[in-house]
């Protein structure tokens, strides 16, 4: 069984750009899809990247997706921040052999 | 508009049993599979559970299988979680989520609802 580690916590100033990483622990990152998902404090998850670098209409065009097969990762990078940006990011993808679905741990992004 | 809304939540003992629901509308509901995400308090998301179209594909976190039944009725456009033998660590906010693609198993989230409180505390 694999898992999807993701940094704890990210910040960085309003206007700036911010990449968040998920490094898939074993297996390949590009054998199944990843997605990113949005989750505001007292709210329901929202994606914001789907099957790996495809955006949800109504999602801004700030919010790219991106997988990287040297380093085993998938990277959700936000240009141009705002403060609503912040919030916690999660990254997921699935175990297709053991029919289950793995999400990483979070990343609390803090926008100042 | 889709719309899931979850039931069923509430506080129980250690050991005993809840049944979770999930009420679907807004969509064709025997199209697409379900699946259940659980978030413990001040905690990440946790897969929990889910289920095929046709309920033929149906796959449990290590953490609750044996203890978890999913299940859903398409004629009443509703998803169920049998819960047993419950444990303080499964107490959690019990999110249902719709996939995106017809008719696949595994599939992005596309819909979640608002989730509904498991206590689990003598």
């Amino acid at each position: 069984n694999f898992m999807l580690t993701q940094p704890h916590s990210v910040s960085e100033s309003p206007g700036k750009t911010v990449t968040i990483s998920c490094t898939r622990s074993s297996g390949s990152i590009a054998s199944n899809y990843v997605q990113w998902y949005q989750q505001r404090p007292g709210s329901a998850p929202t994606t914001v990247i789907y099957e790996d670098n495809q955006r949800p209409s109504g999602v801004p065009d700030r919010f790219s997706g991106s997988i990287d097969s040297s380093s085993n990762s998938a990277s959700l990078t936000i240009s141009g921040l705002k403060t609503e940006d912040e919030a916690d990011y999660y990254c997921q993808s699935y175990d297709s052999s053991n029919r289950r679905v793995v999400f990483g741990g979070g990343t609390k992004l803090t926008v100042l | 508009e889709v719309q899931l809304v979850e039931s069923g939540g509430g506080l129980v003992q250690p050991g005993r049993s809840l049944r979770l629901s999930c009420a679907a509308s807004g969509f064709t509901f025997d199209d697409y599979a379900m699946h259940w995400v659980r978030q413990a308090p001040g905690k990440g998301l946790e897969w929990v559970s889910g289920i095929s179209w046709n309920s033929g594909s149906i796959g449990y976190a290590d953490s609750v299988k044996g203890r978890f039944t999913i299940s859903r009725d398409n004629a009443k456009n509703s998803l169920y979680l049998q819960m047993n033998s419950l444990r303080a660590e499964d107490t959690a906010l019990y999110y249902c989520a719709k996939v995106s693609r017809f008719l696949e198993w595994l599939s992005w989230f596309d819909y979640w609802g608002q989730g509904t409180l498991v206590t689990v505390s003598s």
